[in-house]
C-alpha cells in the first residue's frame, strides 16, 4: 500500500517556465509534508516543507501548496533553471506516539529536466 | 559545517556474508535514521536512533539491526545477506523537529550483493 504517490515519473519543462511537481498521500495522520531533490550519487537534498495546519509555504523561487481535503500537495518552481534538474520526492512525515519519533514515508519520485 | 557523512560509498558483498555501514551524523544532531533505496520499492524506512535508543523501526527483518553510540555515530548491520539486499543504503539526521527543519543526508552506501 503505497501511501505517498507522485503519479508522474518524470517532466520536462522549458527554462524560465513554471515546473509544477505533483504528490498525492492517502494517510490521515500525516502531519508534515517534505520536498527533497536528489542528484544521481548524492543523498536527498531537503528542499522545503509544509506543516498540515498551513496550506501554503515559500522559499524562494519554491512553494508547496498543499490541499488536506484533496490530500494532495504540489511544489512549483518558477522561474525554473537548468540547475533544477533532478528527481525530486515528496515525503510525509507522521509522529509515532509517544515515542517522539517521526518518520518518513516518500513517493517514489519525479523526474525533472529543465530544457535551457 | 561538516555534513553527514557515510562510509564506505561502496562495498560488494556475497550472499550470505554480513556488513556493517557507518554514519557520522551533522554535529550537535542527535537523531539518526537510515533507509533503503531500491528501483522498485524506493526509499523505505529502516529505523531511526536517538540518543542511543532505538525510536522507531520500518518493516524490515530482522536481519537488518543498527545502533548508536555516545557521540550520536550509528552503524546498521545486515546480516545474512541475500541478492535483494543490494541497494543505496542512506542515512539521515536531524535536530529534534526534523520534519520542520528537514533531515540532512549523506550521499549513501551503494551495497551491492553477489
Amino acid at each position: 500500500d503505497q501511501q505517498v504517490k507522485q503519479n508522474s515519473p518524470s517532466l520536462s519543462v522549458q527554462e524560465g517556465r513554471i515546473s509544477i511537481l505533483n504528490c498525492d498521500y492517502t494517510n490521515s495522520m500525516f502531519d508534515y509534508f517534505l520536498w527533497y531533490k536528489k542528484y544521481p550519487a548524492e543523498g536527498p537534498t531537503f528542499l522545503i516543507s509544509i506543516s498540515s495546519i498551513k496550506d501554503k509555504n515559500e522559499d524562494g523561487r519554491f512553494t508547496v501548496f498543499l490541499n488536506k481535503s484533496a490530500k494532495h500537495l504540489s511544489l512549483h518552481i518558477v522561474p525554473s533553471q537548468p540547475g533544477d534538474s533532478a528527481v525530486y520526492f515528496c515525503a510525509a512525515s507522521a509522529a509515532l506516539s509517544g515515542a517522539g519519533s517521526y518518520q518518513l514515508t516518500f513517493g517514489k519520485g519525479t523526474k525533472l529536466s529543465v530544457i535551457p | 559545517k561538516a555534513g553527514v557523512t557515510q562510509t564506505p560509498r561502496y562495498l560488494i558483498k556475497t550472499r550470505g556474508q554480513q556488513v556493517t555501514l557507518s554514519c557520522s551524523p551533522i554535529s550537535g544532531h542527535r537523531s539518526v535514521s537510515w533507509y533503503q533505496q531500491t528501483p522498485g520499492q524506493g526509499l523505505q524506512f529502516l529505523f531511526e536512533y536517538f540518543s542511543e535508543t532505538q525510536r522507531n523501526k520500518g518493516n524490515f527483518p530482522g536481519r537488518f539491526s543498527g545502533r548508536q553510540f555516545s557521540n550520536s555515530r550509528s552503524e546498521m548491520n545486515v546480516s545474512t545477506l541475500e541478492l535483494g539486499d543490494s541497494a543505496l543504503y542512506l542515512c539521515a539526521s536531524s535536530r529534534d523537529r526534523g520534519q520542520y527543519y528537514g533531515y540532512t543526508f549523506g550521499s549513501g552506501t551503494r551495497l551491492t550483493v553477489v
